[in-house]
Order: structure tokens, then sequence, then C-alpha cells
């Protein structure tokens, strides 16, 4: 089975603080994908990437950048974390193709102080 | 655009009867449609989806979804709903390359004992 692991389920952090989030993933998917998930708003893509070194943005990346540097390693940074980024972050991998759909990490749950 | 609705924010049923959970669809073209579960703090799992093929798709712990091209619905349903079947659950559809998922906003499923 394909395992997505992200790196904490459970983070406290200090306003201003630079957080790193940390996905791996073992099945050598070109594909991964940073969602946050907020109650009422369900899940918005922040970025994605279908390649080393490649990333794009998705519906929310305002203060939020990532790094692929490796195709199994998908970092979600945010610069300098605020309150309104408390948050649920999922981290999602894919083959290329919509039929394959995505295997999800557990999540992190991000809160910011 | 694609889209993905969920009309009900929210699912009630008693234990042992059935349940229907909602999802309807607006792609252009064939869509890959796909049924994901999330229990409290955890990653969404993959229960099932649909590509082609029977209309009538069986997935995982006794889940099934009816693929209804006229109606541009995807209802997932199973026939004796249990408590741990309480959790929220994400209709989502996939397509080609180069195109992300869209997911629809969510149903909380709480089957009562």
């Amino acid at each position: 089975d394909v395992k997505v692991t992200q790196s904490s389920r459970y983070l406290v952090k200090r306003t201003g603080e630079k957080v790193f989030l940390e996905c791996v993933q073992d099945m050598d998917h070109e594909n991964m994908f940073w969602y946050r998930q907020d109650p009422g708003l369900g899940l918005r893509l922040i970025y994605f990437s279908y390649d080393v070194k490649m990333k794009e943005k998705g519906d929310i990346p305002e203060g939020y950048s990532v790094s692929r540097e490796k195709k199994e390693r998908f970092s979600l940074i945010l610069e300098s974390a605020s309150t309104n980024q408390t948050s649920m972050y999922l981290c999602a991998s894919s083959l290329s193709g919509g039929y394959y759909g995505y295997t999800f990490g557990s999540g992190t749950r991000l809160t910011v102080v | 655009a694609q889209s993905v609705a969920q009309p009900e924010d929210q699912v009630n049923v008693a234990e042992g009867n059935p349940l229907t959970v909602k999802c309807t669809y607006s792609v252009s073209g064939n869509p890959y449609l796909f049924w994901y579960v999330q229990y409290p703090n955890r990653g969404l799992q993959f229960l099932l989806k649909y590509i082609t093929g029977d209309n009538l798709v069986k997935g995982s712990y006794g889940f099934e979804a009816e693929f209804n091209k006229s109606q541009t619905s995807f209802h997932l349903k199973k026939p004796s709903a249990l408590v741990s079947d309480s959790a929220l659950y994400f209709c989502a559809s996939g397509r080609n390359y180069g195109q992300n998922f869209v997911f629809g906003p969510g149903t909380r499923l709480s089957v009562l004992p």
C-alpha cells in the first residue's frame, strides 16, 4: 500500500515563527499536494507539484511556500505563522492521471498561538 | 469548470437502517468519481471509485455507489449502517492529466445507536 507520512500529527507554534510541515510518500508518485481543511470550508488546495523542483499555486497560496527537492518529499513552509493559519493540513500524492485517485497522509493539526 | 456538490451538510440515520450520502457533479466529458471517508483528526481514506463500466461500484466497509449519468449523480450507499460509519464523507471528481481533483464540501454522517 502507498503510504503518505506527515511528520507531525499535532504542532503548536508561535505567531511569527517559520514553520515546516513535511510530507513523504513511498510509492514513486509524480504528484503531491497540500490542502488545508477548516470547518465549513472543506478542503482547499494550497500548492501542488507534478514533478521534482516544480510547484504550482493552488487556490490559497498566500502566506505559504513549498519545496520539492526530491520526488518523495514535499514540504509546506509557513514563512511567518499567523493565527489564521491554525488549521488541519493534509498532504496527498497520486500518480499522473485523474483515474488513480489521491492517497492522503494522516494530517497535521497546527495551532498558532 | 468542474464542480462537485454534496447537498446535505449532515445526514442522520439509525443503526441498521440503509444510508445514502448524496453527490452530484458537473464535469464535461466522462468523469472519474471517488468517495473518501475521514474519521476525526485523521486524513482522508479511499472508499471507492467509478472510472468506467458497471454503474454500481462496490468499495470498502460494505459501501457502494451508483453512477447515474443522466442525473449526474454518484450517491454513496450502504444497506445497513453501523455506528462506526459515523464520519465525514467527501465526494471527488478527477479528470485528465493536468487537472486536479475537485472535492465536494463534505457530508457528516451520524449513525445513531
